[in-house]
């Protein structure tokens, strides 16, 4: 079935530092959403990608779909030890009733 | 947040017993799901139902049945409960509007000994 590969599985970075979470996949994503998961936390979406290129901004978030909707990125400008979790890209699939999430990129920010 | 709650919040079973975990929703949302949760693997999707008594497969429902016999509850049982089934399992809702978002439930941590 379809994958979306998320890289980095781990970033840890000095708060103020950048941060950027990737998610790949080989064939053309339909949309693509973002979800955070704070520790011992449940997922919480964020935002939804829908078009080619497509570029949203929440603060000092900044997500972004590619132009051949097979990759999308998450960036965080400055990071804030509040933005310590794991996060989440996911991807409708099959008879897109399902979503299929990629494995997470975990960010700890040291204070 | 979304009216979803999950029972039991933390489960220790034996190998070999049946267990039942539940989710139920206030929101009248068409769609549920239920996803374990696993270090390195992310969130996979065990089965789903877009209806009253309509369920699907997702990618790792071995072991595993649900049952959807009215809108606001979705049951998911381990039918033989297994070591490699110890996880945390979510539930989420989602409207039926295409492409809408998931919204989860606080979580049910199972160990199964």
């Amino acid at each position: 079935g379809q994958q979306v590969m998320q890289i980095p599985q781990y970033q840890h970075v000095q708060e103020g530092e950048d941060f950027t979470t990737y998610c790949n996949s080989s064939t053309t994503l339909s949309n693509i959403q973002w979800y955070k998961q704070r520790p011992g936390g449940h997922p919480v979406f964020l935002i939804q990608l829908v078009k080619s290129g497509e570029v949203k901004k929440q603060k000092r978030l900044t997500f972004q779909f590619g132009e051949a909707k097979k990759n999308s990125s998450l960036h965080i400008t400055a990071t804030q030890t509040t933005d310590v979790g794991t996060y989440f890209c996911a991807s409708p699939a099959g008879s897109a009733r399902q979503l299929t999430f990629g494995s997470g990129t975990q960010l700890t920010v040291l204070p | 947040d979304a009216g979803i709650t999950q029972s039991p919040r933390h489960k220790v079973t034996e190998t070999g017993t049946p267990v039942t975990l539940r989710c139920h929703q206030t929101e009248n949302h068409r769609y549920m799901y239920w996803y374990r949760q696993d270090p390195g693997h992310g969130l996979r999707l065990i089965h789903y139902s877009y209806g009253v008594k309509d369920t699907d497969k997702g990618e790792v429902s071995d072991g595993y049945s649900v049952s959807r016999s009215k809108t606001e509850d979705f049951l998911l049982t381990l039918e033989s409960a297994t070591s490699s089934q110890t996880s945390v399992y979510f539930c989420a809702i989602r409207t039926a509007e295409m492409n809408s978002p998931l919204h989860f439930g606080n979580g049910t941590r199972l160990t199964v000994t």
